[in-house]
């Protein structure tokens, strides 16, 4: 069963603007992972969250995760049309299994 | 390093038809997963191996599905006979020991069943 819900399920955005991207779970979880996927493609990790952190950053990402809501978020500032994929928050349950959600489809427009 | 590799890359069969899917992992990588990924879905664990050994198969529809990985490398999914509701892409991932690891995917296979 898919655990991660993505909020919103599509985003379509400029340009040069930021995309916000939401992530909601059920259950306790190790650590979040959020995945980027091309049309047609695999998927590419992005970046990794543990349980104990709050926020991480990685280039033009920052990740946030709050326990107590059991909530996550993506941000992407400054787009390029390079950005434009669909996005998966996985959670970790114990340390080898990932729970996928349904995906973000991020459509940067120029 | 080489990437995770997955064949073939598409595969179109009628219904009740048998179809394999083969996966070679990243080297050194124990751990194997293969996910189903329905149009418009994310990724769904059918199973996981670690080595050669089975950890989770609790979504995988045993009277249809088969996996086995011999040797602790390469992978083979199996599918028979095939339904309608089989259409989805087939990811193969795999992932180095350690808990805050990430999981490295193949491109995937796009089955379609007629």
């Amino acid at each position: 069963s898919q655990q991660g819900e993505e909020d919103p399920q599509a985003l379509s955005i400029q340009e040069g603007e930021n995309a916000t991207m939401n992530c909601s779970y059920k259950t306790s979880i190790n650590n979040l992972q959020w995945y980027r996927q091309n049309s047609g493609r695999g998927l590419v990790h992005l970046i990794l969250i543990r349980s104990n952190e709050r926020e991480k950053h990685s280039g033009r990402l920052r990740v946030t995760l709050d326990t107590s809501k059991k909530s996550s978020s993506l941000l992407i500032t400054a787009s390029r049309a390079a950005d434009t994929a669909s996005y998966f928050c996985a959670t970790a349950q114990g340390a080898q299994k990932l729970v996928f959600g349904q995906g973000t489809r991020l459509t940067i427009n120029p | 390093e080489a990437g995770v590799a997955q064949s073939p890359r598409y595969k179109i069969i009628e219904k009740r038809q048998s179809v394999a899917f083969w996966c070679n992992p990243i080297s050194g990588h124990a751990t194997l997963y293969w996910y189903q990924q329905i149009l418009g879905q994310g990724p769904k664990l059918l199973i996981q191996f670690q080595n050669n050994g089975v950890v989770d198969d609790s979504q995988l529809p045993k009277d249809r599905f088969s996996a086995e990985r011999l040797k602790g490398v390469d992978s083979t999914l199996k599918i028979q006979p095939a339904k309608l509701e089989d259409s989805a892409v087939y990811l193969c991932a795999s992932r180095k020991p350690g808990s805050y690891n990430e999981q490295f995917f193949g491109p995937g296979t796009r089955l379609t069943v007629l």
